[in-house]
């Protein structure tokens, strides 16, 4: 089935350790982004890449690091993960340029104790 | 740097009845795109609806509907006959035509209930 793929679905962490986020898209998009959700904050742009070979920083990259390995993946890793990082993680891309509609993955929920 | 903000955190309506959700957003800018996005319990997101700031007639698909005041900065979604599975968390959506890569900022999302 054509979408955005991520994995893990569900992550727990303990303070200190690293992690990546792996998100996968088959419809050939060029941008994909990074945001993470939540409560009460709505979903926070993180890092995007607008092109292969191309990433920028967000509203609040603080804490993460990505990579564009090729048109279809965009991975997301927390190095050293703090509790201020479980959130619920969305990889998405952008469906039309000309009107900047994004199709979303299911999420990651990530748990930092 | 533009923001949106969504001042109902919580809104409930009753089955076949109407709702409006409100959203107000802050820009410089005249040419960009406005979002109603739908996250349902199974956290997918879900484009609901769309419009362009350049165009004047308010968007509508079935039965949803927006309210654009652009000169108030104003984007509400009117969801009319109101189901069951209408219940979800909204979020309304900024994008300036501008933005290389189209990235959105989104609101902090209102949790509609539908009562039957």
């Amino acid at each position: 089935n054509a979408g955005v793929t991520q994995t893990p679905k569900f992550q727990v962490l303990k303070t200190g350790q690293s992690m990546t986020l792996q998100c996968a898209q088959d419809m050939n998009h060029n941008s994909m982004y990074w945001y993470r959700q939540d409560p009460g904050m709505g979903l926070r742009l993180i890092y995007y890449s607008a092109s292969e070979g191309t990433t920028d920083k967000g509203e609040v990259p603080n804490g993460y690091n990505v990579s564009r390995l090729n048109k279809r993946e965009f991975s997301l890793r927390l190095e050293s993960a703090a509790p201020s990082q479980t959130s619920v993680y969305f990889c998405a891309s952008l469906w039309r340029e000309a009107t900047g509609e994004l199709f979303f993955g299911e999420g990651s929920r990530l748990t930092v104790l | 740097a533009q923001t949106v903000t969504q001042s109902q955190p919580e809104m409930s309506v009753q089955e076949a009845e109407t709702v409006t959700l409100s959203c107000t957003y802050d820009t410089s800018e005249s040419d960009y795109y406005l979002f109603w996005y739908k996250q349902p319990p199974s956290r997918q997101m879900i484009l609901v609806i769309r419009q362009e700031a350049y165009k004047q007639q308010n968007a509508t698909e079935n039965r949803f509907s927006v309210n654009f005041q652009k000169a108030a900065k104003s984007f509400s979604l009117k969801i009319s006959d109101s189901q069951l599975g209408d219940a979800a968390m909204y979020f309304c959506a900024y994008r300036s035509a501008s933005w290389l890569g189209g990235k959105l900022i989104f609101g902090q999302g209102t949790e509609l209930s539908v009562k039957p």
